[in-house]
């Protein structure tokens, strides 16, 4: 079956530093691929996406590429900020997966200290 | 301009006390999910509803149902809440068939559920 496959945390970064999450993915179709981010106490909200290989999801300073030879979705951003402490989940939809569902990764818990 | 709310954001049931949990959407998505998040771990998705079709994960436990009076609400009772239900309750939605290859899930803000 598909499953999402993320480093685990926490990732403690010191404020302008460099970030990125590994993100693998097992999948039996053609899967979308998403990064969503929950802040404390809040839902998740979708990051970025990407629906095809090679794809660049881009948001908020935040980049992830489609490899599909890799079968990866690694997150970066260049530079962080003490906002973007959070906890980042890597996700994928596989084309025949029923109503759109979700197979997430476990999470990576972030902290950005000043 | 909310797009996924769930009412009440936090909720304290008593052991053992029924309880429902709300969602409503603008969004005019066919599709809507109820998960269960415990201590920040993955959510777990619990049902959704595909238009008025209701789909049952086969590990849900039979104290957990749903209810989706119409397109735009949908509901999660919780017939008799144990300490081990206490956790984050996520409400998402999405639309298919797929447009342009956009699957993706919008989620609620979550409603924290106690239970006493």
């Amino acid at each position: 079956g598909d499953s999402v496959t993320q480093m685990e945390g926490p990732v403690t970064l010191s404020e302008e530093a460099f970030l990125t999450i590994n993100c693998t993915y097992t999948a039996t179709g053609y899967p979308s691929l998403f990064w969503y981010v929950q802040y404390p106490g809040e839902g998740l909200q979708l990051l970025l996406k990407a629906t095809k290989a090679d794809d660049k999801g881009s948001n908020k300073g935040f980049e992830a590429t489609y490899r599909k030879e890799t079968t990866s979705f690694h997150l970066e951003k260049g530079s962080v900020q003490v906002s973007d402490s959070a906890v980042y989940f890597c996700a994928l939809s596989d084309r025949w997966a029923a109503g759109n569902k979700l197979t997430f990764g476990g999470g990576t818990r972030v902290l950005v200290k000043p | 301009d909310a797009m996924v709310i769930q009412n009440p954001r936090y909720q304290v049931t008593q052991f053992g006390k029924p309880v429902t949990l709300s969602c409503s959407q603008t969004l005019n998505h066919n599709v809507m999910y109820w998960y269960q998040q415990k201590s920040s771990q993955a959510p777990k998705l619990l049902f959704h509803y595909y238009d008025k079709d209701f789909n049952n994960e086969a590990d849900t436990p039979d104290n957990f149902q749903s209810r989706r009076p119409n397109t735009s609400f949908c509901f999660l009772d919780i017939r008799s809440p144990g300490l081990g239900d206490a956790a984050m309750y996520l409400c998402a939605t999405s639309r298919v068939p797929v447009e342009f290859g956009s699957r993706e899930q919008y989620f609620g803000p979550g409603t924290r559920l106690t239970v006493t």
